[in-house]
Order: structure tokens, then sequence, then C-alpha cells
């Protein structure tokens, strides 16, 4: 079962880049990584998503290194709106139709005027 | 359109009641999940439905018990509430479920039991 650590919380200024890394080390083969975002009194939204290498949509960049032990998800020109608790997600195919999600323990983004 | 929604949003009860919460997906998807999250904001999954199977089945007590009438809902059943059965529970679905696909949560139930 993959298990995953991150950053408890984060402090960072309006304007900023910020970089959240999620360790994960026995990541399966065939695991992917998953970023969510929750805000007080909401369900986790997606964010990004990777298998590895780099990928980029509008809101968040997600690295991947070659050996897939961990994941850094980037959140470019941070807002007052992006605090929030970012949770990396990673899904393990045992191959024998079971599968396991496990959802890091979150990390406390707080963005400062 | 809500795409993921749950019922109650609050549920406030005694000990040793028994309780359900509704969940209602509109995405077509073919997977439906369960989770627990507890003071500390971790989210740990309880259950998962895949075209009204059980794929997967966390520790849990067995207190707990999914009940999938359909593709579209899975309801959370839970018997004999205990103290640290309170939590907030998010239900949410997905396409398929080997995380390949993206996750869409409800808004929550917040359980307390006193």
């Amino acid at each position: 079962l993959a298990k995953t650590t991150q950053p408890i919380s984060m402090d960072s200024y309006e304007g900023q880049e910020v970089n959240i890394t999620c360790s994960h080390n026995n990541i399966a083969t065939n695991d992917y990584i998953t970023w969510y975002q929750q805000f007080p009194s909401q369900g986790p939204r997606f964010i990004i998503q990777g298998y590895k290498t780099k990928v980029t949509n509008e809101v968040a960049s997600l690295f991947i290194p070659a050996d897939r032990k961990s994941s850094t998800l980037s959140l470019p020109r941070v807002s007052l709106s992006d605090t929030a608790v970012y949770y990396c997600l990673v899904g393990d195919d045992s191959g024998a139709g079971s599968y396991q999600l496990t959802f890091g323990k979150g990390t406390k983004l707080s963005v400062i005027p | 359109d809500t795409a993921v929604s749950q019922t109650p949003k609050y549920l406030v009860t005694q000990m040793g009641n028994d309780k359900s919460i509704k969940c209602e997906q509109n995405l077509g998807h073919d997977t439906m999940y369960w989770y627990k999250q507890d003071s500390k904001k971790f989210l740990k999954i309880m259950f998962s439905y895949n075209n009204k199977e059980l794929i997967i089945n966390e520790t849990v007590p067995n207190r707990f018990s999914p009940k999938s009438p359909d593709k579209a809902h899975l309801n959370l059943h839970i018997n004999s509430l205990e103290l640290g059965d309170s939590a907030v529970y998010f239900c949410a679905s997905s396409q398929d479920p080997d995380g390949a696909y993206e996750q869409y949560f409800g808004p929550g139930t917040r359980l307390t039991v006193t």
C-alpha cells in the first residue's frame, strides 16, 4: 500500500510561487498521483493529476521525477483565495481487483497579504 | 446542477442510534466512494462501489454498511453509533476505480454523536 507524506503547513505571500511536495516511496508502477484542494466546510476538489514527468493545466503544474517516489504541486502566483488544504492522493492497483486509495494528511497553505 | 449531493448536511444523534446518509451522483460515473474526515482533517476511504459491487472495504467497523440501490446512489448506514463516529463523511464518484480519473466530492455530512 502506497503511503504518502506531505508537510503539515506552509505560509506564502501573495504573488509568490508555492511548491508542495508529497512523498510516496512505495508507489506502484501503475499508480497515478492526484492533487486535491479543500476549502473549509467543502468537499475536496480536483486540481491536477499525473503519472510521470510534468503536467500543467490552467491552475497548477505537477512535477514527477523519474523514480516517481515524490511529486511536487506548483501553484504560480498564489492569491488569498488559494488559502486551503492541499492533499495528494495515490492510487494503487494491486492487480487482484482490489484498489487502494491513500490520501496524504494534507498541507494547510496560508497565503499572507 | 449538483454533481454529487448528500443528505443530510448535518446530523446530530445520540449514542446507540442507527442512522443513514444518502448520496446521489448525476455524472453517470461507475464508481462511488465514502470517506471519513476526522477532526484532524485526515481523509480516509471507507468504501467504494463499482457497478454495484464493493471493490474496496477498508478496516471499518461492521456497524458501517454501504448500500447501493443503483449506480447513481450509494448510501451509508451506521448502526449503534459511537462517540468516535463523529466526523465529516464525504461521498465521491469517479469514472473508474483505478485512480486514473478525478473524483468528484459531495459537500459532506457532519455527523455529531452525543
